[in-house]
């Protein structure tokens, strides 16, 4: 079976700082690994995916993620983050062997300060 | 905005009734995915039709069930409702079954009570 974890309901940051949402997953093989954010009332929106290759992943709107094989990460990050950043963040995993259903995370709520 | 919509935006039903929910995929994408999301929770997967044909199931009783149109839109329905299925159903389209990202429509509210 596969999984996902966010450690953090919630993280906070000023406006400008850097910006982490952590991920950890558990699949059988090598995964595909993706990043959504959401919005109140909205549907989940795509940021970036890792299939294969570099293990840095640049995405939508200024985010990257690290994909970390060994300690199964895959952390969300962008250098200076916005107040129009604040919304629901979702890290999903897929086994290679899974068709195409996406197994999310919990689910991590960030909050950018001005 | 994705090319994936949804309808209804938001729906109440009562306690053992039935419900059907629409979703028109993107433009060019044949598989559709179905995934519930619960209020503070991460979408969790019901089924995926790939080219009219249910082809992965999620954790789901028989009372969920879809269908796919040659045009690749789809249909979610629910059977017998419960309020534990008060929640956001949200339809993902993608261009076949590889490696790519899913897109997903806005949602459908459905309140049961």
């Amino acid at each position: 079976a596969q999984s996902v974890a966010q450690p953090e309901d919630q993280v906070n940051v000023a406006e400008g700082n850097p910006l982490t949402v952590k991920c950890t997953y558990s699949v059988s093989g090598n995964p595909y690994l993706f990043w959504y954010v959401q919005y109140p009332n909205r549907g989940l929106q795509f940021l970036l995916k890792y299939i294969t290759g570099d293990n840095l992943v640049k995405g939508s709107y200024g985010f990257e993620a690290e994909f970390n094989k060994s300690q199964t990460s895959f952390h969300l990050k962008k250098p200076s983050a916005l107040v129009s950043d604040s919304a629901l963040y979702f890290c999903a995993v897929r086994g290679r062997a899974a068709g195409n259903k996406l197994t999310f995370g919990g689910g991590t709520r960030v909050l950018v300060k001005p | 905005e994705t090319g994936v919509t949804q309808s209804p935006t938001h729906l109440i039903k009562t306690r053992g009734q039935q419900v059907t929910l629409r979703c028109s995929s993107q433009s060019g994408h044949n598989t559709v995915s179905w995934y519930q999301q619960a209020l503070g929770q991460g979408p969790q997967f019901i089924f995926q039709y790939y080219r009219e044909e249910e082809n992965g199931r999620g954790n789901f009783p028989p009372r969920f069930s879809g269908l796919q149109f040659p045009n690749y839109s789809s249909e979610l329905n629910v059977n017998a409702l419960e309020l534990d299925d008060s929640a956001l159903y949200l339809c993902a389209s993608s261009p076949g079954q590889g490696q790519g990202e899913q897109y997903f429509g806005p949602g459908t509210r459905l309140t049961v009570t």
